[in-house]
């Protein structure tokens, strides 16, 4: 079954960088985009970013653009996302989603991970 | 950026009873409308994609209609296990895909 295991809770300092992981399995690496979507304590759900599996380009939105990078490691079939400057409106859920074709609503999902910016 | 809105915020419901959840595109996103349901502390879960097609596993209780710019999500007779929020998304408009703010089921 497609499994979708993310790093653990992390708390970083304003100013610091993070860097989220989700590991995959259960189905083939190549058939899935995959997608970062973020929830802030008490909040809705904010997509971020999407990496094209076969080649590793990722589109960012908008608002993230120039503060995250997503990539991937295809040896370990894992996703990398990280996000740089942090402010406390960092502090939030991260969840990976996969779906599939890249235009295509997110099937399967991570745990999640709590990212906490605090001083 | 298409813009979706979800009423009402809160819904109080009996066990056993109706609920009708809202969801408006704030421009025409075909069917491509999916619904997810998120219980405290846990992940959201797919319910309904493409307006009206229910995920792998999902009770027969819960019904999608709409296309367009209005949607609804159907759960026929709320049970103990569908106490939640629910999110509706569009994935019409990529890559920029877009979430409602949350419709809060909860027990009257």
């Amino acid at each position: 079954q497609v499994q979708l295991v993310q790093s653990g809770a992390e708390v970083k300092k304003p100013g610091a960088s993070v860097k989220v992981s989700c590991k995959t399995s259960g189905y083939t690496f190549n058939n899935y985009y995959m997608h970062w979507v973020r929830q802030a304590p008490g909040q809705g759900l904010e997509w971020m970013a999407i990496i094209n599996p076969r080649d590793g380009s990722p589109t960012y939105a908008p608002r993230f653009q120039g503060r995250v990078t997503m990539a991937r490691d295809t040896s370990t079939n894992t996703v990398y996302m990280e996000v740089t400057s942090l402010t406390s409106e960092d502090t939030a859920v991260y969840y990976c989603a996969v779906g599939a074709p890249p235009g295509d609503y997110f099937e399967y999902w991570g745990q999640g991970a709590l990212v906490t910016v605090s001083s | 950026e298409t813009v979706m809105t979800q009423s009402p915020a809160t819904l109080s419901v009996s066990p056993g009873e109706r609920a009708t959840l809202s969801c408006r595109a704030s421009q025409s996103i075909s069917s491509n409308l999916a619904w997810y349901q998120q219980k405290p502390g846990q992940a959201p879960r797919l319910l309904i994609f493409a307006a009206s097609t229910r995920a792998t596993g999902i009770p027969a209780r819960f019904s999608g209609s709409g296309s367009g710019t209005q949607f609804t999500l159907t759960i026929s007779s709320l049970q103990s296990e569908d106490f939640a929020i629910y999110y509706c998304q569009q994935y019409n408009n990529w890559p920029l895909w877009t979430f409602g703010q949350g419709t809060k089921v909860e027990i009257k």
